[in-house]
């Protein structure tokens, strides 16, 4: 398998542009986790699916952040309207089994800055 | 939630033994720990999870004490690629990483 593939590994844009990160989990796995890390903040939850159902939203900081996934293979984080603070590496994770003995497997990150 | 408690920071030499331990006063009977290691520029990677006691694997052992309110993540023999991030993780409801253990190795 190839693992969690997060795209693009690199997103530049303007304050007030819409940001769309992609995410393909490993096949097979039955949960999906979208984290965001800062050096002032550290590695934080954003949100959580199991099953292709939201979960733990409790950590996506605004209305400005949605996160949705229409299928087992595919999930999408957006911002609109982007704003610099939300500069920041973003990781995609998937895991599969029982809930206790949960591991994730982190994808390569996309690196987004917004100026 | 079982909250995690670790040092924020380590030093080692190369060859020397490392041992982190994570404090998890909360845990759950039904709670598994697991580490990460995350090298910079990487998305956090799997190294090693337990229930109970001792487990081993090719990159690192994990002791963990009856109580279970604690636990010690050993790497035999570290090199200079060891140095990363190092974060325990409890149970599947607590998946908020903290701020991990970052440990420098010295040549």
């Amino acid at each position: 398998d190839a693992g969690v593939i997060q795209s693009p590994r690199h997103e530049v844009t303007e304050m007030g542009q819409e940001v769309t990160l992609r995410c393909k989990p490993i096949s097979g796995h039955n949960s999906l986790f979208w984290y965001r890390q800062t050096m002032m903040r550290g590695l934080e939850l954003l949100i959580y699916f199991n099953n292709n159902v939201p979960i733990d939203d409790s950590g996506m900081p605004e209305d400005r952040f949605s996160a949705k996934m229409p299928n087992a293979s595919f999930s999408t984080l957006k911002i609109q309207p982007s704003e610099p603070r939300d500069s920041a590496v973003y990781f995609c994770a998937s895991s599969w089994g029982v809930r206790a003995k949960n591991i994730q497997y982190f994808g390569a990150g996309t690196r987004l800055s917004v100026l | 939630l079982a909250k995690t408690t670790q040092p924020i920071s380590m030093d080692s030499y190369e060859g020397q033994e490392v041992n982190i331990t994570c404090s998890h006063n909360n845990i759950a009977t039904n709670d598994y720990i697991t580490w990460y290691q995350q090298f910079p520029s990487q998305g956090p990677r799997f190294i090693i999870q337990g229930y109970k006691t001792k487990v081993t694997n090719e990159v690192a052992s994990l002791f963990i004490p009856a109580d279970r309110k604690s636990s010690t993540l050993s790497l035999p023999r570290v090199s200079l690629s060891d140095t990363a991030v190092y974060y325990c993780l409890v149970g599947a409801n607590d998946m908020r990483f903290g701020a991990g253990t970052r440990l420098t190795v010295k040549p």
